[in-house]
């Protein structure tokens, strides 16, 4: 089946750390984005990629990294500077860049700090 | 910027009875709107979107939304729910010509049985 794969699905920090969240589709879509949900405060973008070694910060992009260096792979760094780093994250992809392209999601990483 | 405003934070119904979720958005020129849906322990994914055409647009599982452009508005809608409808539902808005979507914060409903 194909699908998006977020692992892992639980992740523990301590401070100071940096941490990777892995994403990878084998749906062949072009496009790939990185969410934060919060309670109360919905999705909110941190970065999206519209093509293998392009991207483009989103709303919330301080304290976060990306790389995208192979189609089916956008990795996102939680750094040190992130001062608020305990939530849920989700990856998405959609085919192209078109805005009517709906966006599929994975299950989600749920990081905590210790 | 475009926006997305989601009025019912959390709504409880029993089922059968009729469903209706307000979704504002504020962005003036032409967009794409989006419901997602994210079932208990499962990833989210589209309940419908409209991009064009018919205002009226039909889903999955019975669930549709009128696009009222005058309003704003995109309200999601069915006409009897299910306890297997209890979820958390998100409305999503795409404007302009690139894929930067706007969520919502979300509705969760609660439908008992």
């Amino acid at each position: 089946d194909g699908g998006i794969t977020q692992s892992p699905k639980y992740l523990f920090r301590k401070e100071g750390q940096n941490v990777t969240l892995s994403c990878e589709q084998n749906l062949n879509h072009d496009a790939m984005y990185w969410y934060r949900q919060d309670p109360g405060q919905g999705l909110r973008l941190i970065y999206y990629s519209q093509i293998v070694n392009d991207f483009q910060k989103g709303d919330i992009a301080e304290g976060y990294s990306v790389s995208r260096e192979k189609k089916e792979s956008f990795p996102l760094t939680v750094t040190s500077a992130q001062k608020n780093p305990t939530a849920f994250y989700l990856c998405a992809s959609s085919l192209n860049k078109n805005s009517n392209q709906p966006q599929h999601f994975g299950d989600g990483t749920r990081l905590s700090i210790l | 910027a475009q926006s997305v405003s989601q009025h019912n934070h959390h709504v409880i119904l029993s089922e059968a009875a009729s469903l209706e979720l307000g979704c504002n958005y504020s962005y003036g020129g032409t967009v794409n709107l989006f419901w997602y849906v994210q079932y208990p322990g499962q990833h989210l994914q589209l309940l419908l979107k409209y991009f064009s055409g018919d205002p009226l647009v039909k889903g999955i599982k019975g669930f549709e939304a009128e696009f009222i452009k005058s309003k704003f508005s995109f309200n999601l809608r069915k006409p009897s729910v299910q306890w297997s409808d209890t979820a958390e539902y998100f409305c999503a808005v795409n404007s302009g010509g690139y894929q930067k979507v706007t969520f919502g914060i979300g509705t969760k409903l609660q439908v008992i049985p």
